[in-house]
C-alpha cells in the first residue's frame, strides 16, 4: 500500500506570517498525482492545490505553493500571508492512476494549523 | 461544482442495528467513494464504486457493505453497527484525474 505522512500533528503561525507543512510519501511509481486539503471546522473537504509528478514546476495558487521534491518523495505546503480563514485541518493526499481501476486516494494523518490573531 | 449530497448528515445508532447512508451526485460520474475520518487515521477507504454495480474493497472493508445500482446512488451499509465504527463518513465523487476528489458535507455517526 501507498504510504502518506504528515510528521507535524499540529501547527501554529501569526496572522500574515509564513507557514509551511511537510508530507512525505512512499511508492515505487513514476506517474502519480499529488493534492492539499483544507478541512475548514464546517468539516468540508476543500481542494487547495495539486501537483502531477511528471511537471518539474512547483504549482502555486494564490497564496498557496508547493515544494515538490520527486527524488526526496516530499511534498510541502507553503502557505504565504496567513490569514485567520487559514484555520483548519490539512491533508496531503496521494494518487496513483495505474495502481488500481478506482483511482484511489491515499491520505495522511492531517495537521491541524491555528492562525493566531 | 458537481453535486454531491449526502444524507444524513448526523445520526445516533445503537450498537448491532444495521444503518445505510447515501450518496448521491447528480453529475453520472464514474468514480465513487466512501471514507471515513478518524483523529490520527486521516481519511481511510472503505470502499468505491467504478460503475453501476461495479464496487470493490478499500483498506477497512470489514463491517461494512455497499451498492450502486444507479450511477448517481451510493449506498454504504453497516450490516450491525459497532461502537468501532463511531466515526464520520465522507462520501467522494472523481470527476477527472486533473481535479481529483470531490466531497460531500460526511455524515457524522455516532454508535452507542
Amino acid at each position: 500500500a501507498q504510504t502518506v505522512t504528515q510528521s507535524q500533528p499540529e501547527m501554529s503561525v501569526q496572522e500574515a506570517e509564513t507557514v509551511t507543512l511537510s508530507c512525505t510519501y512512499d511508492t515505487s511509481e513514476n506517474n502519480y498525482y499529488l493534492f492539499w486539503y483544507k478541512q475548514p471546522p464546517s468539516r468540508q473537504m476543500i481542494l487547495v492545490i495539486r501537483q502531477e509528478a511528471y511537471k518539474q514546476q512547483n504549482a502555486t495558487e494564490n497564496r498557496f505553493s508547493v515544494n515538490f521534491q520527486k527524488a526526496a518523495k516530499s511534498f510541502s505546503l507553503k502557505i504565504s500571508d496567513s490569514q485567520l480563514g487559514d484555520t483548519a485541518m490539512y491533508f496531503c493526499a496521494f494518487m496513483n492512476p495505474l495502481l488500481n481501476t478506482g483511482n484511489q486516494f491515499y491520505f495522511g494523518t492531517g495537521t491541524s494549523l491555528t492562525v493566531i490573531p | 461544482d458537481a453535486g454531491i449530497t449526502q444524507s444524513p448528515r448526523h445520526k445516533v445508532t445503537e450498537t448491532g442495528t444495521p444503518v445505510t447512508l447515501r450518496c448521491h451526485q447528480t453529475e453520472n460520474h464514474r468514480y465513487m467513494y466512501w471514507y471515513r475520518q478518524d483523529p490520527g487515521h486521516g481519511l481511510r477507504l472503505i470502499h468505491y464504486s467504478y460503475g453501476v454495480k461495479d464496487t470493490d474493497k478499500g483498506e477497512v472493508s470489514d463491517g461494512y457493505s455497499v451498492s450502486r445500482s444507479k450511477t448517481e446512488d451510493f449506498l454504504l451499509t453497516l450490516e450491525s453497527a459497532t461502537s468501532s465504527q463511531t466515526s464520520v463518513y465522507f462520501c467522494a465523487i472523481s470527476v477527472t484525474l486533473e481535479t481529483g476528489h470531490t466531497f460531500g458535507s460526511g455524515t457524522r455517526l455516532t454508535v452507542v
